[in-house]
């Protein structure tokens, strides 16, 4: 049981470029997320999505385009890099079961734009 | 929109004493949650603990343990004994009910000296 995985770790772009960051989950949750982290402002949430074949815009979509390929992956693309999009990006998912279940956490990419 | 405020960037505690980190929050729900993460250089994102609004009693995991006054909107971290371990980012978190995002708070770096 890996939880939640994420690829690449670490990436540098130049400004432009387009990539896609990987994520998936084997615990059989329904929600998924992608958040940045950039210092002093804590994470804030990109995308989610709250079941397969569904995505929903979060705090900064701009930029981001995501999608949910099936239940177990969530993937979250960059089209034109920018150096303002240099940040570390977290996937996260959580399950239903439990109402008010935490979110479980991949172990992030780092990613820088130049 | 909800928002959460953790007014201490940096806090240290030697080493088997005490500490507590500050978190207040501001929502006008009644039932929501709300987490603790820690965040070691790792960058790992690891739950602490978590609290429901509509319990009274607060929380505890082990040395750690949660001081919530829901009237004051208020939600500290308080940890016994501290371990050299215990020292990286703690983030505080929101959550309302059945809702996906979860709002954070900017952090608290804990030093942990010997």
């Amino acid at each position: 049981n890996a939880g939640v995985t994420q690829t690449p770790k670490f990436q540098v772009l130049k400004t432009g470029q387009s990539m896609t960051l990987q994520c998936a989950q084997d615990m059989n949750h329904n929600s998924m997320y992608w958040y940045r982290q950039d210092p002093g402002m804590g994470l804030r949430l990109i995308y989610y999505s709250a079941s397969e074949g569904t995505t929903d815009k979060g705090e900064v979509p701009n930029g981001y385009n995501v999608s949910r390929l099936n239940k177990r992956e969530f993937s979250l693309r960059l089209e034109s890099a920018a150096p303002s999009q240099t940040s570390v990006y977290f996937c996260a998912s959580r399950g239903e079961a439990r109402t008010g279940a935490e979110q479980y956490f991949g172990p992030g990419t780092r990613l820088t734009v130049t | 929109a909800q928002t959460v405020t953790q007014s201490q960037p940096e806090m240290s505690v030697q080493e088997a004493e005490t500490v507590t980190l500050s978190c207040t929050y501001d929502t006008s729900e009644s039932d929501y949650y709300l987490f603790w993460y820690k965040q070691p250089p790792s960058r790992q994102m690891i739950l602490v603990i978590r609290q429901e609004a509509y319990k009274q009693q607060n929380a505890t995991e082990n040395r750690f343990s949660v001081n919530f006054q829901k009237a004051a909107k208020s939600f500290s971290l308080k940890i016994s004994d501290s371990q050299l371990g215990d020292a990286a980012m703690y983030f505080c978190a929101y959550r309302n009910t059945g809702f996906q995002k979860l709002v954070f708070g900017t952090g608290t770096r804990l030093l942990v000296s010997p």
